[in-house]
């Protein structure tokens, strides 16, 4: 699987923009860029993913570079419970709809400081 | 809706033993994933079903591991003879498809002494 390589932490002030960024020299064309984040002493949970073009959705907003070699996660405004790990992970797409379990890094650890 | 659950939240063993953790995905999902997480790691893939049978059962380390979905809907991870080694947190997800964003349970924290 291709790897991604982020940053181990980053720190941010509450109500502040963040961007967290994210590596992937070797992603292939058929790869997704998805992001998922964890809370202390919870799942993982889903916050957004994209192929090529830059996404939005309530939580975050996406944006790949042109060559896709790298991504950002942009939290526009964060607020204290933004404070988690955050995973940038490459997931394949099969034609005929097959898929694999994700490949987490260490992620990156956000710091939100009040 | 309901989410994710897993049962038990912690289970403290003794090595050598044997242990069941129990998930129960969201209602209509066909795709349920188990990870495993170490301290200060990322969740380490370990097996998926689609319906009843797995489909990715590469990340298993060892055949003291094994999981079953008999009727497509609630999933047992087994591991015989626990080793130290095998204390992390144990996460289950479900989707409803195999391509689809995956959705966690909270884990089952399992330490073995």
């Amino acid at each position: 699987d291709a790897k991604t390589t982020q940053p181990n932490s980053m720190e941010s002030n509450e109500e502040e923009p963040v961007h967290l960024p994210c590596n992937h020299s070797t992603i292939s064309g058929t790869d997704y860029i998805h992001w998922y984040r964890q809370l202390p002493s919870q799942g993982p949970e889903y916050v957004i993913h994209g192929l090529t073009s830059n996404v939005n959705n309530r939580m975050a907003s996406l944006a790949i570079a042109e060559d896709r070699k790298s991504s950002t996660l942009i939290l526009h405004r964060a607020t204290l419970r933004d404070a988690a790990v955050y995973y940038c992970i490459l997931r394949a797409w099969y034609s005929g709809g097959g898929a694999d379990g994700l490949t987490f890094g260490k992620g990156t650890h956000l710091i939100i400081q009040p | 809706g309901a989410g994710v659950s897993q049962t038990p939240s912690n289970k403290v063993t003794e090595k050598g033993k044997y242990v069941e953790l129990r998930c129960d995905p969201i209602s209509g999902h066909t795709a349920l994933y188990w990870y495993r997480q170490s301290l200060g790691q990322g969740p380490e893939f370990l097996i998926y079903f689609q319906g009843t049978g797995a489909a990715d059962d590469s990340g298993l380390p060892n055949d003291r591991f094994f999981a079953v979905r008999p009727e497509g809907s609630v999933s047992t991870l087994k591991i015989q003879r626990t080793e130290r080694g095998d204390s992390a947190v144990y996460l289950c997800a479900s989707s409803r498809s195999g391509t689809e964003t995956q959705y966690f349970g909270p884990g089952t924290r399992l330490l073995v002494l």
